[in-house]
């Protein structure tokens, strides 16, 4: 089955810093999307990524959609204490409705950023 | 507001017990998810639904059971034959009518044995 390799695994870095992580997949997705989870919370949905080569921003997050369709990337941008919890790339193959493979996403096994004040 | 509930929030089972966790939207989705995430690792699909009525097994469906009677609701039955149902389980839900909409999660239930 398809399978995405989220790197890296952690981070510590300072307030104020940047963050770069990335996903790269065995196979093509139509979709990429990056979400965040808090402890004992579900993820919730930062920035959503539709079209190879798309560029998107959502406040200090930028996210791109490889141009192979193979590959995401987050950065974020001048890092802050809130920002700490783990992100996950997710790929989804979409198709038509109805088919087995519809919506189905797959995940990365995510990034666990912690930031030191 | 409109959102994902799941309840409870923490669970406890006795060996050889059934329980069965829930999971409401009031998004008018039409598709719902169910995933189950151990420490340090990403979320595996256990079940989804596309329709009311119909549901399919996901990555790791064994020892799970669904049932999905009306739209709102998706509930996850661990059954005893989940033999290591320790484990954070999360429900999303998303819109069908349109390709490649994202998921949208609840804040998911702790499941743990006593």
């Amino acid at each position: 089955g398809q399978q995405l390799n989220q790197s890296p695994q952690s981070m510590f870095i300072q307030e104020g810093e940047d963050v770069s992580m990335n996903c790269t997949s065995s196979s093509i997705f139509n979709t990429w999307l990056w979400y965040k989870q808090d402890p004992g919370e579900g993820p919730v949905l930062l920035i959503a990524l539709y079209k190879a080569g798309e560029l998107t921003s959502n406040g200090r997050l930028t996210a791109q959609f490889g141009i192979t369709r193979k590959d995401s990337f987050l950065n974020i941008s001048a890092s802050i204490p809130s920002d700490v919890g783990i992100y996950f790339c997710a790929g989804q193959v979409g198709g038509n409705a109805g088919g087995t493979s519809y919506g189905k996403l797959t995940f990365g096994q995510g990034t666990i950023l912690t930031v030191h004040p | 507001d409109g959102g994902i509930t799941q309840s409870p929030k923490y669970l406890f089972r006795k060996e050889g017990q059934n329980v069965t966790l829930s999971c409401e939207q009031n998004l008018n989705h039409d598709a719902m998810y169910w995933y189950r995430q151990d420490p340090g690792q990403g979320l595996r699909l256990i079940y989804y639904s596309q329709i009311v009525n119909d549901f399919q097994k996901g990555d790791i469906a064994e020892g799970y059971s669904v049932s999905r009677e009306k739209k709102e609701s998706f509930p996850l039955t661990v059954t005893s034959a989940q033999k290591n149902p320790t484990a954070f389980y999360l429900c999303a839900s998303s819109i069908v009518q349109l390709s490649n909409q994202p998921q949208h999660f609840g804040d998911g239930t702790r499941l743990s044995i006593l």
